[in-house]
C-alpha cells in the first residue's frame, strides 16, 4: 500500500526558509508513471497546488510561487522535498505531499500524506 | 489560466437525499477533471478521475459526469459519513493543475 509522510518544522520565522520532506513507502519514487507533488491549504481555506517533480529531476511550479519554490528528489531515500524561501504569515498552511497520476490524459492526486501544519510566526 | 467555479458554496441536505454538486470551468478541460472529498482534519481523498471514473474503493453511490466546461458530482443517497467538503480539480497544459474553491455538504 502506498503511503506518504511529511516531516519538517512546524514553526518557521518570517523571512526564513520553509523546508519539508516527504517519505514514500510502498512505491518507488523512481517509477516512470508518476510525478510527486506538494499542495497546501491555509487554515479554513481551499487547496493550492505548489508544484511537482519527476524522479529524473524535471520540475513544474505554480507560477504564483515559482520565484520562491524549489522541489528536489532523493531517489536513494525514496524522498522528495520542498523549500519555500522568504516566508510570510500568508504561507501558514497545512502542507500535503501527494502522488500525481495520469490516465488517458486526465491527471489527479491518487495518494496523499496526512499533511503537516506549518505556522509562520516570530 | 482556467478557473474552476463550484456551486453551491454550501449544500444542506438530509441523510438519504440525493446530492448534486457542480463544477464549471472557464474554458474546456475536456474530461480532465477529478473530484475529492475532504473531512475535517484529514487529507483529501480521490473520488472520481477522468470526470466519470470512480477511484479504487469508492462506493457506487458516488458518480461523476460531464465534459468540456460543465461537470457534476452526484451522491445518490447520502450516508452520514458523506458530509464533508468536496473539491474539483482539473489538469491542463499550463498551469497543469488547479482546484475549485470547494462545496461544503452539511447536514440539514
Amino acid at each position: 500500500q502506498v503511503q506518504l509522510q511529511e516531516s519538517g518544522p512546524g514553526l518557521v520565522r518570517p523571512s526564513q526558509t520553509l523546508s519539508l520532506t516527504c517519505t514514500v513507502s510502498g512505491d518507488s519514487i523512481s517509477s516512470d508513471d508518476y510525478y510527486w507533488s506538494w499542495i497546501r491549504q491555509p487554515p479554513g481555506k481551499g487547496l493550492e497546488w505548489i508544484g511537482y517533480i519527476y524522479f529524473r529531476g524535471s520540475t513544474y511550479y505554480n507560477p504564483s510561487l515559482k520565484s520562491r519554490v524549489t522541489i528536489s528528489v532523493d531517489t536513494s531515500k525514496n524522498q522528495f522535498s520542498l523549500k519555500l524561501t522568504s516566508v510570510t504569515a500568508a504561507d501558514t498552511a497545512v502542507y500535503y505531499c501527494a502522488r500525481w497520476d495520469c490516465t488517458n490524459g486526465s491527471c489527479y492526486f491518487s495518494y496523499w500524506g496526512q499533511g503537516t501544519l506549518v505556522t509562520v510566526s516570530s | 489560466d482556467i478557473v474552476l467555479t463550484q456551486s453551491p458554496v454550501t449544500l444542506s441536505l438530509s441523510p438519504g437525499e440525493r446530492a448534486t454538486l457542480s463544477c464549471r470551468a472557464s474554458q474546456s478541460v475536456r474530461n480532465y477533471l477529478a473530484w475529492y472529498q475532504q473531512k475535517p482534519g484529514q487529507a483529501p481523498r480521490l473520488l472520481i478521475y477522468g470526470a466519470s471514473n470512480r477511484a479504487t474503493g469508492i462506493p457506487a453511490r458516488f458518480s461523476g459526469s460531464g465534459s468540456g466546461t460543465d461537470f457534476t458530482l452526484t451522491i445518490s443517497s447520502l450516508e452520514p459519513e458523506d458530509f464533508a467538503v468536496y473539491y474539483c480539480q482539473h489538469r491542463s497544459n499550463w498551469p497543469p493543475c488547479s482546484f475549485g474553491q470547494g462545496t461544503k455538504l452539511e447536514i440539514k
